[in-house]
């Protein structure tokens, strides 16, 4: 089974500083892996994915990710942080089961704070 | 166009009532999804439909949780008997086809559960 991790359950940015969140991924076959964003009270948004097309994935909101095999890695960041972008961010990989249809495993979730 | 819709938007009821969600997915969208998520817990499948198939109901904590899904469109989600430990936020997704690893699921912004 695949899994995912956020290495850190908070990180806090100033304004304008770049935004980095973390995420590894353990799986055994080339990985579906998305970033998905969670304002307080909302349901989650895409913010971008990766299907082995291109390593560097951009996505909404001036966020884009790399998709590091050797590193096992799929870091979300951002240069430039902005106070609407406090919230919630999930890493997701998208596994098989064994009805041969996919499912999402989640990460815990980062909660990035925005200071002024 | 339109989203994922979920209704009521909040719920609040006493335990040992029983209480129906209401998902409505995106036009099109073959694959259904019911997730819960609770502070401390991230976020949990509970139940999946993919067409005319058999649901994969793996995910249901209880007998107490049903799930349908009518005319391939809409989804009831149906807790029995409420317990304080069902209040959460039930969360709703639909994606294109749930057997293809790369294909997104958009969620709607749920429902939050509170049970007295």
């Amino acid at each position: 089974a695949q899994s995912v991790t956020q290495l850190d359950s908070h990180v806090s940015v100033s304004e304008g500083t770049p935004v980095l969140l973390r995420c590894n991924y353990s799986s055994s076959y080339s990985p579906s892996l998305f970033w998905y964003v969670q304002h307080p009270n909302k349901g989650l948004q895409l913010l971008l994915k990766y299907t082995s097309a291109a390593t560097l994935v951009k996505g909404i909101n001036g966020f884009e990710a790399e998709f590091k095999k050797s590193e096992t890695s799929f870091h979300l960041t951002k240069p430039s942080a902005h106070m609407s972008d406090a919230a919630e961010y999930f890493c997701v990989v998208s596994d098989l089961s064994t009805s041969g249809t996919y499912k999402y495993i989640f990460g815990t979730g980062t909660r990035l704070k925005v200071l002024a | 166009g339109a989203g994922v819709s979920q209704s009521p938007s909040n719920k609040v009821t006493e335990k040992g009532k029983d209480v129906e969600l209401r998902c409505d997915p995106i036009s099109g969208h073959t694959a259904l999804y019911w997730y819960r998520q609770s502070l401390g817990q991230g976020l949990e499948f509970l139940i999946y439909f993919q067409g005319n198939s058999a649901p994969d109901k793996s995910g249901l904590p209880s007998d107490r949780f049903s799930a349908e899904r009518t005319g391939g469109s809409v989804s009831t989600l149906t807790i029995q008997r409420t317990q304080q430990e069902d209040s959460a936020v039930y969360l709703c997704a639909s994606s294109l086809v749930g057997t293809v690893s790369n294909q997104p699921q958009h969620f709607g912004d749920g429902t939050r559960l509170s049970i007295l």
